[in-house]
């Protein structure tokens, strides 16, 4: 099984400044099937990022993702008061499909 | 419009069974690989299951694997999961989504075990 380790637990940053999220596999991951996914309180995860760079209909171009085999980063250039929520990473690549434990990003 | 409706969650005694289900619309539902995802109450998500376009393959997490299984009826544009032997630690929200990258989520049907 690959293990997802991502960081920080927890990110404090002001609207308008960069985040940059990590996401650690145990283990190579398959073909970079590598998702992100952000999620708020009482609402379903939202796919931001597919393929590990690809971005998911709709997703602002302020959500970038990176990385191959086992690092990969997920970037929001400039954080606007509505990306203040809980990121996910998600392997696909090979079963056990798991999660990370996710990323706060709170506002400072 | 794109629509994933779940049903079927309610309360349930340890080791008792249950069967959720998950009514896709607004595309080609045999198009498409399908998942299960459960999230406990101020958890983060847990994959569960998914299964190929066709049904031919299946995937379980390791606390499932042999309690529940996963199905689909592309005919009814409907995903299926069936659980037994179900455990307090099985208590969540699920989620039906679409895809293995999930593109597309219900608003989650609530199982509790008790």
């Amino acid at each position: 099984e690959i293990v997802l380790t991502q960081s920080p637990g927890t990110l404090s940053l002001s609207p308008g400044e960069r985040a940059t999220l990590s996401c650690r596999a145990s283990q190579s991951v398959s073909s970079n099937y590598l998702a992100w996914y952000q999620q708020k309180p009482g609402q379903a995860p939202r796919l931001l990022i597919y393929g590990a760079s690809t971005r998911a209909t709709g997703i602002p171009d302020r959500f970038s993702g990176s990385g191959s085999g086992t690092d990969f980063t997920l970037t929001i250039s400039r954080l606007e008061p509505e990306d203040f929520a809980v990121f996910y990473c998600q392997q696909y690549g090979s079963s056990p499909f798991t999660f990370g434990p996710g990323t706060k990003v709170d506002i400072k | 419009d794109v629509q994933i409706l779940e049903s079927g969650g309610s309360l349930v005694q340890p080791g008792g069974s249950l069967r959720l289900s998950c009514a896709a619309s607004g595309f080609t539902f045999s198009c498409c690989g399908m998942t299960w995802v459960r999230q406990a109450p101020g958890k983060g998500p847990e994959w569960v299951s998914s299964i190929s376009d066709s049904g031919a393959n299946t995937y379980y997490a390791e606390s499932v694997k042999g309690r529940f299984t996963i199905s689909r009826d592309n005919s009814k544009n409907t995903l299926y999961l069936q659980m037994h032997s179900l455990r307090a630690e099985d208590t969540a929200l699920y989620y039906c989504a679409r895809h293995y990258a999930m593109d597309v989520w219900g608003q989650g049907t609530t199982v509790t075990v008790s």
